[in-house]
């Protein structure tokens, strides 16, 4: 059964600092991994989308690597503001059927 | 372009109580799928559905109910609603392709009392 560890739970960094969340899976045969961010009381957005034939996919300050033979994604951010305080979950699909498997989440705190 | 769009956005019912969590999405996206999150655990997959007419269980489907007789609407039923109930509902989308992404709703925080 796949499952989908995210480590820590919960990150304190100050202002600036560039920053990498950890996501771990235990089966490699997945379609696709995605990281989400969620703020509190609100829903989900999509943050990067990385394909099983992908190495890493950049967006702005962000930066989302796989490794399926690791069974590992990271999510790594540059010079960290505030405003990127939230929640950040990893889901995979392990087929093309809608059927994302979801860490429980990196709460993320930067202090100003 | 309203994305998905979920109602309500909060409720409390007493047990025993039906409802419907209302799901609809204007980006003409096949699959569609309800999610409960729970504090401290991953979201979970309640029902999905891969186009109209089509609909499947997911991990945690007792106690709900789901018809997808469009595309663009997939309510979530609860039939009698029970505290283990509570919890935040999440409505998502995606197109056919491995390369699209989810896409969201905002949430109904339900409570069972």
């Amino acid at each position: 059964k796949q499952e989908v560890t995210q480590i820590p739970a919960a990150l304190s960094v100050p202002e600036g600092e560039n920053l990498v969340l950890n996501c771990s899976f235990t089966d490699s045969a997945i379609y696709n991994l995605q990281w989400f961010r969620q703020d509190p009381g609100k829903g989900l957005t999509s943050l990067l989308l990385i394909q099983s034939s992908q190495r890493e996919q950049t967006s702005g300050r962000l930066n989302a690597s796989l490794d399926k033979s690791s069974g590992r994604s990271t999510l790594y951010i540059a010079a960290s503001q505030p405003g990127d305080s939230a929640t950040y979950l990893c889901a995979l699909s392990r087929d093309s059927n809608y059927q994302l498997i979801w860490g429980a989440g990196t709460k993320l705190i930067i202090k100003p | 372009n309203a994305g998905v769009t979920q109602t309500p956005k909060f409720q409390v019912l007493k047990t025993g109580q039906s409802m419907t969590l209302q799901c609809a999405q204007d980006m003409n996206h096949e699959y569609m799928s309800w999610y409960r999150q729970d504090p401290g655990m991953g979201l979970r997959l309640i029902h999905y559905s891969v186009g109209a007419g089509i609909t499947d269980q997911g991990e945690v489907p007792n106690g709900y109910n789901v018809s997808r007789s469009t595309t663009e609407d997939f309510p979530l039923r609860l039939l009698s609603a029970a505290p283990s109930q509570t919890s935040v509902y999440f409505c998502a989308s995606r197109g056919r392709f491995d390369f699209t992404e989810a896409f969201f709703g905002q949430g109904t925080r339900l409570t069972v009392v």
